[in-house]
Formats: structure tokens, C-alpha cells, sequence
């Protein structure tokens, strides 16, 4: 079955970029969209942006002047690019397989990765 | 603020019934199907509804989905102590601000 792994820097100093990568690993990227969510502390979930299997990205309108969604179809993998963070970017980063095109739902998620802006 | 408004908390004795609601508008969940996900500490989100009202292989039948018009609601009967989590409605947003959305989730309790 498709599982998805994510690993990325942990901890970052205001300013700094924020860099998160997503292994496919049991299917193909192609045929779905993928997406990256995020969780505050104590708050809800986030929608940051998604990716098809030809490349083309959407972004959260507060977000996509900072956020750059990318896919390696050699590795089967996609990747988040944050620049400028604050410590408002602190958050529980997930990513996920969104079905864009049937179940319209976000079916399988990465483990999670937590990420802390602090100086 | 999130784009779909759900209630902060519910909570139901163990055996009982709990629903829990997930507000929008025409641009959301009026013409868009919605899913539900189970969130529990330190696990990621997990696919309990897709398409307003279907489960996922290995979903129990005590989870179930409904929608209509601008609103769907999401029932959990025979509550279960492994029940208590946080559950958020998500669906396709205005394209404008977000292409996906989620509402601001709901903390169920297990009394």
C-alpha cells in the first residue's frame, strides 16, 4: 500500500528557509495531486498548497508568496520550500495524497514533522 | 479563522451517540463533497468520510456522513473510549484563497 515518509529540519531561526521532503514509496505520484498541511500548537489544521504528478502547483493565497511546492518524479518524491519563516510558521508540517480526481479527500498522510522557529 | 466552522468540543458517554456539525457556504461545501478526519495525539490525520457519506476500508459503520445544503454532519455511534480525538470536515475551497479547506475541528470527549 502507498505509504508516505517526510523529513526536514527540525529547528529554525527566524528568517531562515524551511525545506521538507515527502517519499511516495508503494505507488506512483501520478494520477494524484499532493498536498502539504500544517498544525499550529494548539490550533487546526492548515491547508498550505498542493502539487500535481505534471508539476503544477496551488498555494494558500496567505502563503504562496513564501511557499514553494516541488516534485522529483525520479525519486517519487515532493518537497516544501518556506522562506522567510517566523515563529508563526512553528507547526506540525504533514504531507499528503490528496485525490483530486475521485474520493476528492486527502486519503493518506505522512507521520508528521514538527518544525520550531525560535531564535 | 477557518473557512468551515465547526464546534470547538462535544462529548457523549461511552455507548452513546455524538454528531458533530461542519458549517460552510455555496462556494464550499455547497457544491463540493465533503470528507471527515480523525485526529489523534501524535498520529497523523486519519480518513474516516470521503464524497460526504462513504467510508474507507476498515472504517467501522459506527462512523457516518451526511450532508446537506451548506452543512454536513458527521455521527459517531456506540462511542468508545478510542473514539477521543480531535475531527475535522475538510472540502475544495473558493480557488481564490485556498484550494482545499478545513474547518477548525472539534475535540470529542468520551465522559
Amino acid at each position: 500500500q502507498v505509504q508516505l515518509q517526510q523529513w526536514g529540519a527540525g529547528l529554525l531561526k527566524p528568517s531562515e528557509t524551511l525545506s521538507l521532503t515527502c517519499a511516495v514509496s508503494g505507488g506512483s505520484l501520478s494520477g494524484y495531486h499532493w498536498s502539504w498541511i500544517r498544525q499550529p500548537p494548539g490550533k487546526g489544521l492548515e491547508w498550505i498548497g498542493e502539487i500535481n504528478h505534471s508539476g503544477s502547483a496551488n498555494y494558500h493565497l496567505s502563503l504562496e508568496s513564501r511557499a514553494t511546492i516541488a516534485l522529483d518524479t525520479s525519486k517519487n518524491e515532493f518537497s516544501l520550500r518556506l522562506n522567510s519563516v517566523t515563529a508563526a510558521d512553528t507547526a506540525v508540517y504533514f504531507c499528503a495524497r490528496l485525490a483530486f480526481w475521485s474520493e476528492y479527500c486527502h486519503d493518506i498522510w505522512g507521520q508528521g514533522a514538527l518544525v520550531t522557529v525560535s531564535s | 479563522q477557518s473557512v468551515l466552522t465547526q464546534p470547538p468540543s462535544a462529548s457523549a458517554a461511552p455507548g452513546q451517540k455524538v454528531t458533530i456539525s461542519c458549517s460552510g457556504s455555496s462556494s464550499d461545501i455547497g457544491k463540493n463533497y465533503v470528507s471527515w478526519y480523525q485526529h489523534l495525539p501524535g498520529a497523523p490525520p486519519k480518513l474516516l468520510i470521503y464524497e460526504n457519506d462513504k467510508r474507507p476500508s476498515g472504517i467501522p459503520d459506527r462512523f457516518s456522513g451526511s450532508k446537506s445544503g451548506t452543512s454536513a454532519t458527521l455521527a459517531i455511534t456506540g462511542l468508545q473510549p478510542g473514539d477521543e480525538a480531535d475531527y475535522y470536515c475538510g472540502t475544495w475551497g473558493d480557488y481564490l484563497t485556498a484550494l482545499w479547506v478545513f474547518g477548525g475541528g472539534t475535540k470529542v470527549t468520551v465522559l
